[in-house]
């Protein structure tokens, strides 16, 4: 089956730009997850979507992030305006519902704040 | 919330020798526990995992022990090899639903030829 798809791989912009990535799930996963892994650290869980629905969005900074997944597959997450400390790799996750055997990472989005 | 602990940061062995990297978590109702490995530069990967209704679980080199009562749980790894090294990441969740993973800070393995 085809993986998550992460797009772009690398960013680097200036503070107080604007920034967006884009995932694309594995065909069929209806919960789709975007995790922040700053360098030397675990993932940390941003916001995590059932369909078109948010779950969980305790952890996103929402004065400047943002999430959508109008459709119910592909999402998009925004940072604006970016701050240095966003310098991170974004992953994008998928699963089932449910599912009993983990869920598969995107190849991620590398972000460099300068 | 469920918090994971994880030790060492940081870890270097011999070629061959074992390895073990143990965690800790929080939420007693956590039942399901993954283990990821990620290379440098690229995407974490599932290697092994273990259920709340087991307390072991092997594949190959590799097995996984959990201890309920004491909610910890550990990565083992034998006869280790130059690609083993990687960072390793422990996670816990409760399984079912909307499972939300919360990771461990990782384990930096390096195995010297």
């Amino acid at each position: 089956e085809a993986g998550v798809a992460q797009s772009p791989r690398y960013k680097i912009i200036e503070k107080r730009q604007s920034v967006a990535f884009w995932c694309n799930p594995i065909s069929g996963h209806a919960t789709l997850y975007w995790y922040q892994q700053i360098l030397g650290q675990g993932p940390k869980l941003l916001i995590q979507f059932q369909n078109n629905g948010v779950v969980d969005d305790s952890q996103l900074p929402k004065d400047r992030f943002s999430a959508e997944r109008l459709k119910g597959v592909d999402s998009t997450l925004k940072i604006q305006p970016a701050k240095l400390e966003d310098s991170a790799v974004y992953l994008c996750a998928s699963s089932l519902t449910g599912q009993r055997y983990g869920y598969t990472f995107g190849s991620g989005t590398r972000l460099t704040v300068v | 919330g469920e918090n994971v602990e994880q030790h060492p940061s940081t870890l270097s062995v011999q070629e061959g020798d074992s390895a073990v990297i143990k965690c800790t978590y929080s939420d007693s109702a956590s039942n399901y526990f993954p283990w990821y490995k990620q290379e440098l530069g690229k995407r974490p990967q599932l290697i092994i995992d273990i259920r709340s209704n087991v307390g072991e679980k092997k594949d190959q080199r590799i097995a996984v022990t959990l201890n309920k009562t004491a909610k910890h749980f550990s990565l083992h790894i034998t006869e280790t090899q130059p690609e083993d090294s990687a960072v390793y990441f422990c996670a816990a969740t409760l399984e079912g639903g909307y499972q939300k993973v919360t990771f461990g800070t990782g384990t930096k393995l390096q195995v010297i030829p």
